[in-house]
């Protein structure tokens, strides 16, 4: 079945980059996904990239995919204080067969002031 | 008000009791889900609905069911509950024609703990 893998912790120092990585089993994935959780919260979609892009920027994430080793990984610039959170990584085949999402672990960001 | 609610937000039990959690929507999403989460094993998903008359089984279905008794209700039962079904509880939903693909609606969480 779908596997999706990350390391279970992280710890930077403020205004330092910040980079998460994931490894993922399925070949058919369409979508991988960043979301994120704040303490007490449900999930929120972060950002995404789909399975034909190599990289993808939005203001200070930047998501690299290498689809050849299944491997994803997601940058943060300047790592915020607000930036600490629960991040996991997520595929699907959306609008495909199944169109279920599989988390990963998530990984727990901690980033000191 | 939120758009995904689910009730309880906490809940403590014992073994073998009959617990439903229940979650409601304002989104007018067709898909929902329930996924439950342990620390240090993510989300698994437990249940999911594209629509009032479909369920499918997850992940780790086995000693859950669901009921999608209207468009906007998707509810989590566990006939008897066990310890090792403390955990954290996720309802969610997904629309298709979102202009995110797979981006999933999350509601705050419900929290079991079974003694």
């Amino acid at each position: 079945g779908e596997d999706v893998e990350q390391s279970l912790f992280l710890s930077v120092r403020e205004g330092d980059s910040s980079v998460i990585n994931c490894t993922y089993t399925d070949s058919s994935s369409t979508y991988l996904y960043w979301y994120k959780q704040e303490p007490g919260a449900g999930l929120q979609l972060l950002t995404y990239i789909f399975s034909n892009m190599d990289m993808k920027q939005d203001q200070r994430l930047t998501v690299l995919l290498n689809k050849k080793d299944k491997h994803l990984s997601l940058r943060i610039a300047d790592t915020q204080t607000g930036d600490s959170a629960i991040y996991f990584c997520a595929e699907s085949d959306w609008g495909g067969a199944t169109n279920k999402l599989i988390f990963g672990t998530g990984t727990l960001l901690a980033v000191q002031p | 008000d939120a758009d995904v609610t689910q009730t309880p937000r906490n809940r403590i039990t014992k073994t073998g009791k009959r617990i439903m959690l229940e979650c409601s929507q304002t989104k007018g999403h067709d898909r929902m889900y329930w996924y439950r989460q342990d620390p240090g094993l993510g989300l698994r998903l437990i249940y999911y609905s594209f629509d009032v008359k479909d369920i499918n089984k997850g992940e780790i279905s086995d000693g859950y069911s669901v009921s999608r008794q209207a468009q906007a209700k998707f509810s989590l039962s566990l006939e008897s509950a066990i310890p090792n079904q403390t955990a954290l509880y996720f309802c969610a939903t997904s629309d298709l024609g979102t202009d995110l693909p797979g981006e999933l609606f999350f509601g705050e969480g419900s929290r079991l703990t079974v003694l």
